[in-house]
């Protein structure tokens, strides 16, 4: 299976706190991205990291990349009880017309 | 104002019906999308249409057979519905340009199906 992996699969953590969640992935890629999906909704893009790029930020979200050993994380930094959701990485190839979506982390945060 | 929209959003139905998910995006991009998201909350890519023409059908049963009459449409239809067939099923858009990197999707909100 293409499909890249996510860990951990679930993460329970105090409002205030850091969450980090890793993805690994298995193919070349150009761009790595981070969707989040709350309870019964769509995925929602966050951020977009591309394979050249090591690290990129947007507000609370940092997200690193190596491409040398396929893996990316997404640090969420001062977490909210509204960042409670499942986190999914995906990576894209150009030309392919396919993201390959990890299996996602379930993130709780407690207020 | 919605990007991706998807009807209906809920879907039940008995096992051997057939039934379709219409999807509409308003964002003037090229590519959409139909993805399977099962119980565990794996997404799975199951096709995939580029201006109108099929790219990617990832070994999906030819019970279902994707439709886009015009860049802005893709439904979904599914013929002889199994039980295995729940799931909730995810609509996406976005534009494919060559030598683009940056190309999110955007997300329907999805169809959540129940075969009985």
């Amino acid at each position: 299976s293409q499909q890249g992996e996510e860990d951990p699969q679930a993460l329970s953590i105090q409002e205030g706190e850091n969450a980090t969640m890793n993805c690994s992935y298995k193919t070349s890629i150009n761009n790595l991205q981070w969707y989040r999906q709350n309870s019964g909704r769509g995925l929602v893009h966050l951020i977009l990291i591309r394979s050249n790029e090591r690290e990129k930020h947007s507000g609370r979200l940092r997200v690193t990349l190596d491409t040398s050993k396929k893996s990316s994380s997404l640090l969420i930094t001062a977490s909210r009880a509204a960042d409670t959701a499942s986190y999914f990485c995906a990576t894209f190839f150009s030309g392919t017309y396919k993201y390959i979506f990890g299996t996602g982390t379930r993130l709780k945060v407690l207020a | 104002d919605t990007a991706v929209s998807q009807t209906p959003k809920y879907l039940v139905t008995q096992m051997g019906n057939d039934k379709s998910i219409k999807c509409e995006q308003n964002l003037g991009h090229d590519t959409m999308y139909w993805y399977k998201q099962d119980s565990k909350k794996f997404l799975k890519i199951m096709f995939s249409y580029n201006n109108k023409e099929l790219i990617i059908n990832e070994t999906v049963p030819n019970r279902f057979s994707p439709k886009s009459p015009d860049k802005a449409h893709l439904n979904l239809h599914i013929n002889s519905l199994e039980l295995g067939d729940s799931a909730v099923y995810f609509c996406a858009s976005s534009q494919e340009v060559a030598g683009l990197e940056d190309n999110e999707q955007f997300f329907g909100p999805g169809t959540r199906l129940t075969v009985l």
